[in-house]
């Protein structure tokens, strides 16, 4: 199947400093990429969906100002946690959507996942 | 946003038991994804439905979704510790994938 990785898996940055996370689709274009925020215990929570050349379209609550997502290839998104605090500590999973041969293009593949802590 | 309401929200059985989770959504859905997860790591894939009535078995869990496309159940048969983790339902809308609110399985040995 279709790859998807994160990096870091795992990060710990001081409170006020930036951080980026990348996601990466290692075997595929991924035309499509969605970020997830995950707090213990919690479902995840779709916080943006990003296509490739354009602004990410973010969902209700979610501050673009501190959470900015970049796509600016079919291989490659960021996420930059911007002044991280501690209340950003939480686990971050990125998915993505394309096109390859075999694979549907309406299915997800998600990456890893990377913990962020913020102290 | 789409809505995905999953229950029960916790569930704790005990081993051998069956069990089943629920997941609706307000709208018709394009497909409905299952997921097992632990929390801090990945999602394991366990099965997609896109047919209405379509249901699906993957060794001793059953998925099925409703024929207007809306609801799905995951059954659990003779659970095990093994099963025990979170399972999320995923709803593809087209546009946008989003998840349930999740329910958290234990199973007491």
């Amino acid at each position: 199947g279709a790859v998807v990785s994160q990096h870091p898996s795992w990060v710990i940055c001081k409170s006020g400093t930036s951080v980026k996370i990348e996601c990466r689709s290692l075997d595929f274009q991924a035309t499509t990429m969605f970020w997830y925020r995950q707090f213990p215990k919690q479902s995840l929570m779709l916080m943006a969906t990003s296509n490739e050349g354009s602004k990410a379209t973010y969902e209700q609550g979610v501050e673009k100002d501190k959470f900015l997502i970049n796509h600016a290839s079919l291989t490659l998104s960021t996420l930059t946690v911007t002044s991280a605090h501690p209340e950003d500590s939480s686990f971050y999973i990125c998915s993505a959507r394309g096109l390859r041969d075999r694979i549907s293009p309406y299915e997800q593949y998600f990456g890893p996942g990377t913990r962020l802590t913020v102290t | 946003s789409q809505e995905l309401e999953q229950s029960p929200q916790s569930l704790i059985v005990q081993e051998g038991k069956n069990l089943t989770i629920n997941c609706t959504s307000s709208k018709t859905l394009y497909g409905l994804y299952w997921y097992k997860q632990k929390y801090g790591e990945g999602l394991i894939f366990l099965m997609m439905l896109q047919k209405g009535g379509e249901e699906k078995s993957h060794e001793k869990i059953t998925a099925k979704l409703d024929e207007k496309k809306q609801q799905s159940s995951l059954h659990i048969t003779a659970s095990q510790p093994s099963h025990a983790g979170i399972y999320l339902c995923g709803a593809d809308t087209g546009n946008q994938f989003y998840f349930g609110t999740g329910t958290s399985l234990t199973v007491i040995p």
